[in-house]
Parts: structure tokens; C-alpha cells; sequence
């Protein structure tokens, strides 16, 4: 069974920084593309970026609103995907969800989210 | 960047009702259109990939079609544990935008 499980949300003041761990299980986690989604409180679903498996150059990319603050990156070894969080506004405040990303970019499985607040 | 474009923002309908729901690319996305419904306090799930191609274990009342870059998901029949806030989602190339959501109640 495929399951995804992110940690390390919290309360986190304005232009500080935050990881989000996202650990997987029941599949090959290398052989596959891992994205983070997010969802404001009350909003709709925000894509953030993806990061493409090795077989792939492993390479990011991102949406405009987290480019340059964001990074996403992942240790095969460990089945674990992360998202980096730099300069933090309080408009990052939602529940961050990892999501495993198949045939160029379908979000087949999701995690449980983790919630992030930025406020003073 | 390709917008996408959902409508209605929200609706009603009567149990048995079909329900329509339309999303449109603002430039040519191909079938790459995925659906998602988002159950109330609940993760995302997968329902339609490929604008048709029904999700395995997804009941059959729902269905994806594609008009060159309008996307519609029909249920054919409303059931009650169909109350969810659906989303598109474009996946042709980054960034993988979604649609705003429609979100379905019962009348």
C-alpha cells in the first residue's frame, strides 16, 4: 500500500524558514516524480513544485509564488522527499500536502498534509 | 502560464440528479486534464486522468469528456457521498495549475 507521510509543519514567523519532511512507503520511491501541493485555509489546491526522479536529471520546478524561496529536493536512500521554506510570508500559511506525481505530472496518491502558520 | 477555468463555482442538486461540471484552458492543454474531488475535512483523491480515463476503484457515474480545451466530469447520478469541492488540474507541462473548485451540495 502506497503511503505518504509529511512532518515538520508548525508555527513559524514571517521570514523565517521551515522543512517539511514527506516519508514514503509501498513503492519503488525512485522510480517516481514527488510534487507538494498546498491549500490555504478555505482556499482551493495550490501546486508548489515537483522534483522530477533521477532518471529524469532530478530536476525542480516551481510555481511563481514560491520560486527562489522554495526548494524541493529528496534522498532516494531514505524514500524521502523535502520541502525547504526560506524567506516565509504569512500568505504560505496552509496545509502542505505531498503528493506522488505520475505520467508527467497526475497526483495518484496523497499524503495526510501538514499544516503550516506563519504569523508573528 | 495556461489559466484554468472552472464553472460553476458551486451548485446544488437533487439525489439522482446529473451533474455537470466544466473547466477550461485558456490555451490548448491536449487531454492532459486530470479531476480530483476533495471531500469536506478530507485529502484530495484522483478521480479522472487523461480527461476520460476513470481512476481504478472510482464509481462509474463518473465521467471525463474533452472539446478541444473545454474539459467536462459529469455524475451521472448525484449520490450523497458525492458532496465535495471537484477540481481540474492541467498536467501538459509545469506549472500543474488547478482549476478554482466547484464545490457540490445536495438540494
Amino acid at each position: 500500500e502506497v503511503q505518504l507521510v509529511e512532518c515538520g509543519g508548525g508555527l513559524v514567523q514571517p521570514g523565517r524558514s521551515l522543512r517539511l519532511s514527506c516519508t514514503a512507503s509501498g513503492f519503488t520511491f525512485g522510480d517516481f516524480a514527488m510534487s507538494w501541493v498546498r491549500q490555504a485555509p478555505g482556499k482551493g489546491l495550490e501546486w508548489v513544485g515537483f522534483i522530477r526522479s533521477k532518471a529524469y536529471g532530478g530536476t525542480t520546478e516551481y510555481a511563481a509564488s514560491v520560486k527562489g524561496r522554495f526548494t524541493i529536493s529528496r534522498d532516494d536512500s531514505e524514500s524521502i522527499a523535502y520541502l525547504q521554506m526560506n524567506s516565509l510570508k504569512t500568505e504560505d500559511t496552509a496545509v502542505y500536502y505531498c503528493t506522488r506525481d505520475t505520467y508527467g505530472g497526475i497526483f495518484d496518491h496523497w499524503g495526510q498534509g501538514t499544516l503550516v502558520t506563519v504569523s508573528s | 502560464d495556461i489559466q484554468m477555468t472552472q464553472s460553476p463555482s458551486s451548485l446544488s442538486a437533487s439525489v439522482g440528479d446529473r451533474v455537470t461540471i466544466t473547466c477550461r484552458a485558456s490555451q490548448g492543454i491536449s487531454n492532459y486534464l486530470a479531476w480530483y474531488q476533495q471531500k469536506p475535512g478530507k485529502v484530495p483523491k484522483l478521480l479522472i486522468y487523461g480527461a476520460s480515463t476513470l481512476q481504478s476503484g472510482v464509481p462509474s457515474r463518473f465521467s471525463g469528456t474533452e472539446s478541444g480545451t473545454d474539459f467536462t466530469l459529469t455524475i451521472s447520478s448525484l449520490q450523497p457521498e458525492d458532496v465535495a469541492t471537484y477540481y481540474c488540474q492541467k498536467y501538459n507541462s509545469a506549472p500543474r495549475t488547478f482549476g478554482q473548485g466547484t464545490k457540490v451540495e445536495i438540494k
